[in-house]
């Protein structure tokens, strides 16, 4: 298994400019969810689906919009970036509420700067 | 809402100390707790889970935490640190039913050889 996926690894964009990151799983998860990463503040929570066809704002979820057409799959668009969107970008996935399979898994990130 | 607290932000250690970092979350219902660690420009991979019975965890690569409830404490802890461990470690709280795990803002830890 290839467990969480993402794509592209790094990306540039001028301000303005608008950017879809990908986030694949194959281990069938029920929830997803997308991180940013910034130095000090920990991983704060833009937006996360607890199923195929929903979506749900996070902590930050101003500037992004997503989406979950297919289980597998975890979409993060930026319409429009700002600098303040540089940023390290996680998706993770987690199997469901049981308490055996509570851990999310971590995709290895995604590093956009905005110039 | 509920929260996790690191209270250590950056430590510093030489190899062989031993090491402990805080955890504390605050919700009083059924938890599971997690720790997570982050080495250099990697993503987060588990180092261990509590979600019932022995309060006393054992991780990977020597860790293991104690979930002490009436402390709302998760402390991570390892015995003897290597240069290898120097990461950044996140304490995740999650409550009963929820969609949403709860992070701490994570512990540098930087440990010299």
């Amino acid at each position: 298994n290839a467990g969480v996926t993402q794509t592209p690894k790094f990306r540039v964009l001028k301000t303005g400019q608008s950017m879809t990151l990908l986030c694949a799983q194959d281990m069938n998860h029920e929830y997803m969810y997308w991180y940013r990463q910034d130095p000090g503040m920990g991983l704060r929570l833009i937006h996360y689906s607890v199923g195929e066809g929903t979506t749900a704002k996070g902590e930050v979820p101003d500037g992004y919009n997503v989406s979950r057409l297919k289980k597998q799959n975890f979409l993060l668009g930026l319409e429009s970036a700002a600098p303040s969107q540089t940023s390290v970008y996680f998706c993770a996935s987690r199997r469901g509420t049981r308490s055996s399979y509570n851990e999310q898994f971590f995709g290895p990130g995604t590093r956009l700067t905005v110039l | 809402a509920q929260s996790v607290s690191q209270h250590n932000h950056h430590v510093i250690l030489s190899e062989a100390a031993s090491l402990e970092l805080g955890c504390n979350y605050s919700y009083g219902g059924t938890v599971n707790l997690f720790w997570y660690v982050q080495y250099p420009g990697q993503h987060l991979q588990l180092l261990l889970k509590y979600f019932s019975g022995d309060p006393l965890v054992k991780g990977i690569k020597g860790f293991e935490a104690e979930f002490i409830k009436s402390k709302f404490s998760f402390n991570l802890r390892k015995p003897s640190v290597q240069w290898s461990d120097t990461a950044e470690y996140f304490c995740a709280c999650l409550t009963g039913g929820s969609y949403i795990p709860t992070f701490g803002r994570g512990t540098s830890l930087i440990v010299h050889p």
